[in-house]
């Protein structure tokens, strides 16, 4: 089983509605980090969190930390086309700085925006 | 500003050859990593290195080599290529750990091995 979960693994919307795609672990995570990817293109960042609680907005897309940083909440909001794509979420798992900035993924979740 | 530069961008391997994998980054990154994305599992990490001269195995290191002999370059060395090593295959560098922004990523070389 994987140490981060993300669900769904696909999603299907109308432009225009709102979705959240979530990133969950059994274990605390010491930075939460989601990425946007595009097909046959590298892995943009969006944002990272790392505090419990904390949230950050950028345009449409909200990101959210759970207060015992186990679970990441992605959401947009109006959802366009432009949207579309895998996002996933990677997490520092190494408490203290010890994980050498090795990231964990999660499978990733493909989405699709229809016009 | 080029960021990370990955090349080539695809490549079919017969079983058995080899090959190397080309990555280079001009931030001046400590740290460089390269992960291979298979379909439905995420990215899994190979390789990765601290420093120049500082190399360490990372979740699926076996069938692959790295080296670092310079800041700039972290080559992934693939031999006796094998159909399970049939990925996208993503070079990623960042300052120092993390920071705050994760990872700058290469744009990926995606690999067949027939």
């Amino acid at each position: 089983s994987q140490e981060l979960e993300q669900s769904p693994q696909s999603l299907i919307v109308q432009e225009g509605k709102n979705l959240t795609i979530n990133c969950t672990s059994s274990k605390t995570l010491y930075g939460l980090y989601w990425y946007k990817q595009k097909y046959g293109e590298g892995l943009i960042f969006l944002m990272m969190l790392q505090k419990g609680g904390e949230e950050k907005s950028h345009e449409k897309i909200t990101a959210k930390l759970d207060e015992k940083k186990q679970q990441s909440s992605l959401h947009i909001t109006a959802s366009q086309p432009s949207h579309a794509g895998i996002y996933l979420c990677g997490a520092d798992m190494g408490a203290g700085g010890t994980s050498y900035g090795k990231l964990t993924f999660g499978q990733g979740t493909i989405l699709t925006v229809h016009p | 500003n080029a960021g990370v530069t990955q090349t080539p961008k695809f490549r079919i391997l017969k079983i058995g050859q080899s090959m190397t994998l080309q990555c280079t980054q001009d931030m001046n990154h400590n740290y460089m990593y390269w992960y291979r994305q298979d379909p439905g599992m995420g990215l899994k990490l190979i390789y990765y290195s601290v420093g120049a001269g500082i190399t360490d195995k990372g979740e699926v290191p076996n069938g692959y080599n790295v080296s670092r002999s310079t800041t700039e370059d972290f080559p992934l060395r693939l031999e006796l290529a094998a159909p399970s090593q049939t990925s996208v295959y993503f070079c990623a560098s960042s300052y120092f750990q993390l920071a705050n922004y994760g990872y700058t990523f290469g744009s990926g070389t995606r690999l067949t091995v027939v």
